[in-house]
């Protein structure tokens, strides 16, 4: 059965700082997509980052980059130059197959990250 | 485009009563989905639909009903609800495509409190 897993529960990083939140999955499939959301305080899902099981280079997006690891199935998401407004919920999430299969997600069960000043 | 919406924002429900959680989008979305978010488990699945008359289950359906009429509305019954559903509940849409590429796009949630 498919599975992601954070094992981060909280982190904490100073201003200007990069930080790394690990995301690790299980799947038997080949063919899989993976992708961030953040969660502010305010509540909503804000998608931030998407990188395709066949996808060769590591996906970026502006701040947000992902350390791809496809045989240790983990993809690590890396903010640079951290900003107090990314203190939030980060959440990492999974479906599987190809085509889009109805939208299903899977979600891991979150990191909470804290931007010091 | 008002994207996917949410009504209510915020509900207080005593155990055995039934509600509807409303979500409408405005996207032309075929893909609508039902998501709950519990402190520490992240968001799980409830229902989901790949078009309109067309529904399944996903990983927590029980005590949960949807039908889906229209291609804009997707809504949730409480039919009795429980303070185990206690939750915030969102709603999520995305469109069809052969790539893999496509993300969702998220209501912005109902909070649920059943006493």
């Amino acid at each position: 059965a498919q599975k992601i897993t954070q094992t981060q529960p909280g982190m904490f990083v100073q201003e200007k700082e990069a930080v790394t939140l690990d995301c690790t999955y299980d799947t038997s499939d080949q063919s899989y997509g993976l992708f961030w959301y953040k969660q502010p305080s305010s509540g909503e899902m804000i998608f931030l980052i998407y990188q395709g099981s066949y996808d060769e280079q590591n996906a970026t997006e502006g701040r947000y980059s992902l350390n791809f690891q496809k045989a240790r199935k983990s993809t690590n998401l890396v903010i640079s130059a951290s900003q107090l407004g990314d203190s939030a919920m980060y959440f990492c999430a999974m479906r599987e197959g190809i085509y889009n299969q109805g939208g299903k997600l899977i979600f891991g069960q979150g990191t909470e990250l804290s931007v010091k000043p | 485009n008002a994207g996917v919406t949410q009504t209510p924002k915020f509900q207080v429900l005593k155990t055995g009563q039934s509600m509807t959680l409303q979500c409408a989008q405005d996207m032309n979305h075929e893909y609508m989905s039902w998501y709950r978010q519990d402190p520490g488990m992240g968001l799980r699945l409830i229902h989901y639909s790949v078009g309109a008359g067309i529904t399944d289950q996903g990983e927590v359906p029980n005590g949960y009903n949807v039908s889906r009429s229209t291609t804009e509305d997707f809504p949730l019954r409480l039919l009795s609800a429980a303070p185990s559903q206690t939750s915030v509940y969102f709603c999520a849409s995305s469109y069809y495509t052969s790539g893999a590429r496509v993300t969702q796009y998220f209501g912005p949630g109902t909070r649920l409190l059943v006493l």
